[in-house]
């Protein structure tokens, strides 16, 4: 079983300076995959980023770029030059990839709020 | 490319009542799953349907039902309703590969609001 843990339920960031939302998981599985969403008040579920566990380099995409240290089972989330638009819950997700389509296992969230 | 559609986005209705929530995948996406999302539990997976077969499912209720059609469309479906049920229900489909170990990145849709009264 996998298991995601944020311990931020809520964040605070000057606009234009960056933020690293923490997130540690814990899986048996040898292969998996890291996500992190982005969910506005909408509702809607928007996809930031991927990291899988083979990965040798960090992944990047565009001002979103994921800290993986997987000795220490943590995969944070770094937003640089915040703009009032990041202000959303942002959730990590993990799921085994060896296993058949295994779902998506959540995190609780944090919400970032971005102040001008 | 089109996102992933639900409708519809908001309903209310009363307990005991049944309800059916419909979802579009993103053209080419084999495989839709289903997520139910509460301030109390989070995010929490319900089931998942590959080529019209459920493929996975998860700790909920049998009034908790699903399909999928040929179109890779999905509905699914929630009978006598208990104010529990009250939350947002989020549909989100992938590509789906049937082997390997690749990225199956899922894309979500706006969700379907429910309110059981």
């Amino acid at each position: 079983a996998q298991k995601i843990t944020q311990t931020q339920p809520g964040m605070f960031v000057q606009e234009k300076e960056a933020v690293t939302l923490d997130c540690t998981y814990d899986t048996s599985d040898p292969s998996y995959g890291l996500f992190w969403y982005k969910q506005p008040s909408s509702g809607e579920m928007i996809f930031l980023i991927y990291q899988g566990s083979y990965d040798q380099q960090n992944a990047t995409e565009g001002r979103y770029s994921l800290n993986f240290q997987k000795a220490r089972k943590s995969a944070n989330l770094v937003i640089s030059a915040s703009q009032l638009g990041d202000s959303a819950m942002y959730f990590c997700a993990m799921r085994a990839l060896n296993s058949g389509n295994t779902p998506l296992v959540f995190g609780k969230g944090t919400r970032l709020s971005v102040i001008a | 490319k089109a996102g992933v559609t639900q409708t519809p986005r908001y309903l209310i209705k009363t307990r005991g009542q049944q309800v059916t929530l419909s979802c579009s995948p993103i053209s080419g996406h084999r495989s839709v799953s289903w997520y139910q999302q509460t301030p109390g539990q989070g995010l929490q997976f319900l089931f998942e349907y590959f080529s019209e077969t459920q493929r996975n499912k998860g700790n909920f209720p049998g009034r908790f039902s699903g399909r999928q059609f040929s179109n890779s469309r999905s509905e699914m479906n929630v009978s006598t309703l208990e104010l529990g049920d009250s939350a947002l229900y989020l549909c989100a489909s992938s590509l789906a590969e049937l082997a390997g170990v690749k990225q199956e990145t899922q894309y979500f849709g706006p969700g379907t609001r429910l309110l059981v009264l």
